[in-house]
């Protein structure tokens, strides 16, 4: 157990929809990263927060956005969802960043249908 | 720029013999190296990094790998491989100068025969 936490673990929602994923990071981090892993893509970062504030921008579609709250979990939201948005998606924390060993959650699989 | 090469796609070793998984990385400056596991529907478990201390780092379950400047490598190996072993591995350098975001190499699938 990585001390991140995940929710929901499985989500099925149509196309055009939008969801919200939820990650708490473990206890003292700091810095909250958002992943997708695909089959045809691999694993991809999407989005850096550092204690509230956005740090770093990878692949992310514009019909994303993230935030990061004043007690440190973050949400990732995603609309006007696409078939090609199925994948799993991470949250992984660390405690400042940079250097710093990153710990995932066990993800949440987001099914379009 | 920041990135990991996996030669293999996939790996086959019979229980009790060596593991090798092969990783070459590329980095505008010295890097921070780690391997990451996924067990079948799990998430990804930090194995081992390396962050410009000792060359040969050793991690958990037995497994170590080896930085190699001269040869901009970083392979995983184990001495002896168990079945509890199978899983896709995960080289992965981090590009600290931009907030830390990790990036990952294609992954190696590695399967154990009895």
């Amino acid at each position: 157990d990585s001390g991140v936490t995940q929710t929901p673990k499985h989500l099925i929602t149509a196309t055009g929809q939008r969801v919200t994923l939820r990650c708490s990071p473990r206890s003292g981090d700091l810095s909250v990263y958002w992943y997708q892993q695909s089959l045809d893509q691999g694993l991809q970062f999407l989005i850096q927060y550092y204690n509230g504030e956005e740090r770093a921008k990878g692949n992310i579609l514009e019909r994303f956005s993230a935030q990061q709250f004043p007690d440190l979990h973050s949400e990732l939201n995603l609309s006007s969802l696409e078939l090609g948005d199925s994948a799993l998606y991470f949250c992984a924390s660390s405690l400042a960043g940079g250097r710093n060993e990153q710990f995932f959650g066990p993800g949440t699989r987001l099914t379009v249908l | 720029a920041q990135s990991v090469t996996q030669l293999d796609s996939h790996v086959s070793v019979s229980e009790g013999t060596p593991v090798l998984l092969r990783c070459n990385y590329s980095s505008s400056y010295s890097p921070s190296l780690f391997w990451y596991v996924q067990h079948p529907n799990k998430g990804l478990q930090l194995l081992l990094k390396y962050t410009s201390a000792a060359t040969l780092v050793k991690g958990i379950n037995g497994f170590e790998a080896e930085f190699k400047k001269s040869e901009t490598s970083f392979h995983l190996t184990k001495p002896s491989a168990h079945m509890s072993d199978a899983a896709e591995y995960f080289c992965v350098v981090s590009d600290y100068n931009q907030g830390g975001k990790l990036i990952f190499g294609q992954g190696t699938e590695l399967s154990v025969k009895p």
